[in-house]
């Protein structure tokens, strides 16, 4: 699996974008860029994935550069209950089995006032 | 559906006791994974079944370490005999399909062992 980089830490204020930046330029043609977040306490929770294209759902948009050797997690309007730390995983899907997650150390987003 | 349910949620034992985890997956999921979370080794993957069949335990530590899979709704991951250096939050996650890497996850067990 294609290794991901992750600023340490974020900070952002609250009703602002977040931009959350990931590189993974080693990621082969197969792999999908895939972000989790954890909040204190609670188990890691699934945000987006994406290979190629431009993603969003009701929790974020995933933007991936053309050559797909980095992307960025937005969240457009982060609240205090964003505050968490957001994991980047590259990862290719395994044909016919699920297949496991590598989590790296994330970045540790605050969300402040 | 009440998602991922683990059991308990917070766990103190003494060095040397046998510790049981247990774990509940979303019906009909057939993948389950276990995780370890500490501060010096973050998130790691301890084994994962798929259809009830153990895939990959190359995260498991040790032979004190063991995990089943009896049915598709009931996971177990056990420690005898416990250490300290056991202390972890403990983390079940489900994945729907084959081939999706979505993984959804309890709320963790803390463990203490003191």
């Amino acid at each position: 699996d294609a290794k991901t980089t992750q600023p340490t830490s974020m900070d952002c204020a609250e009703g602002r974008a977040a931009n959350l930046p990931c590189n993974h330029s080693t990621i082969s043609g197969n792999e999908y860029v895939y972000w989790y977040r954890q909040i204190h306490s609670q188990g890691p929770q699934y945000i987006i994935h994406g290979l190629k294209n431009n993603e969003t759902n009701e929790m974020a948009s995933l933007i991936i550069t053309e050559d797909r050797k980095s992307s960025t997690l937005i969240l457009p309007h982060a609240t205090l209950r964003d505050t968490a730390v957001y994991y980047c995983i590259v990862r290719a899907p395994t044909a016919g089995t699920a297949s496991k997650l590598t989590f790296g150390t994330g970045t540790r987003l605050q969300v402040t006032l | 559906d009440a998602g991922v349910i683990q059991s308990p949620r917070h766990e103190v034992t003494e060095m040397g006791q046998e510790v049981t985890l247990r774990c509940k997956p979303i019906s009909g999921h057939n993948s389950l994974f276990w995780y370890r979370q500490t501060m010096m080794r973050g998130l790691e993957l301890l084994i994962y079944f798929n259809n009830n069949v153990p895939i990959d335990d190359s995260g498991m530590p040790e032979d004190r370490f063991s995990a089943k899979m009896p049915n598709a709704s009931f996971s177990t991951l056990k420690i005898q005999p416990s250490e300290p250096r056991d202390s972890a939050v403990y983390f079940c996650a489900s994945s729907p399909r084959q081939g999706a890497d979505i993984q959804y996850f309890g709320a963790g067990t803390r463990l203490s062992v003191l």
